[in-house]
């Protein structure tokens, strides 16, 4: 049963590029969670999705970042004219249904570096 | 708004010393409670979670019990291995349609042989 599927695990973009980070979430798992990890922070929670749906974007910063979690095939966040300020580590978890009767089940992330 | 603390680190220990790392939290509603773990170059992997007042979770010979009257969730291991080494969140939900989970920052844990 294979976990919660990141790619690339490292992606490096110049400064204008447009980033796009794929998770595949656990089989069965329709609730999928994107948070970004910022050197010496803790984890920031983006946005919250079911299939199809955007449930909770309330972390995603409000200009150039989008994600979205289609019918078939994996959740993508995608980030447009990327900048220096967005290097992090991206992690993407699933759930087969709400937080507190299941927990996460995290990716192993993808690290994005901005020259 | 629902937010976590953490105390500061970086932590060294040698092997087989007692660890404590201290967490509190505060939050609207009545929140569950995590910690998680995350090895180097991995993902975040929960360790154990307590979801109401005194309630202990315990895993791997890890332990944390949830206090309300010291919003606290304090995470204990009586002797760390090598192994332990790791960076250690803890971590708060409340129940709601939008259950996320709101982190601190992470401590890490480096264990001497």
């Amino acid at each position: 049963n294979a976990g919660v599927m990141q790619n690339p695990r490292h992606l490096v973009r110049r400064r204008g590029q447009e980033a796009r980070l794929r998770c595949s979430p656990m089989k069965g798992h329709s609730h999928v969670y994107w948070y970004r990890q910022l050197p010496e922070e803790g984890l920031k929670f983006m946005v919250y999705l079911q299939k199809e749906n955007i449930i909770d974007e309330s972390g995603m910063p409000k200009e150039r970042f989008s994600a979205e979690f289609p019918k078939e095939g994996p959740s993508i966040l995608r980030i447009q004219q990327v900048v220096r300020g967005d290097s992090a580590a991206y992690f993407c978890a699933s759930s087969p249904n709400y937080i507190n009767r299941s927990p996460l089940h995290f990716g192993n992330g993808t690290r994005l570096t901005v020259t | 708004g629902d937010s976590v603390t953490q105390m500061e680190g970086p932590v060294t220990l040698s092997e087989e010393a007692f660890l404590t790392i201290n967490c509190t939290y505060t939050a609207t509603g009545y929140p569950s409670l995590f910690w998680y773990v995350q090895y180097p170059g991995e993902g975040l992997q929960l360790l154990l979670k307590a979801t109401k007042a005194d309630d202990k979770g315990s895993n791997k010979g890890f332990e944390a019990t949830y206090r309300k009257e010291t919003t606290s969730f304090h995470l204990e291991k009586g002797s760390v291995q090598v192994s332990d080494s790791a960076v250690y969140f803890c971590a708060l939900s409340v129940p709601g349609a939008n259950s996320k989970l709101t982190f601190g920052k992470g401590i890490t844990l480096s264990v001497r042989p």
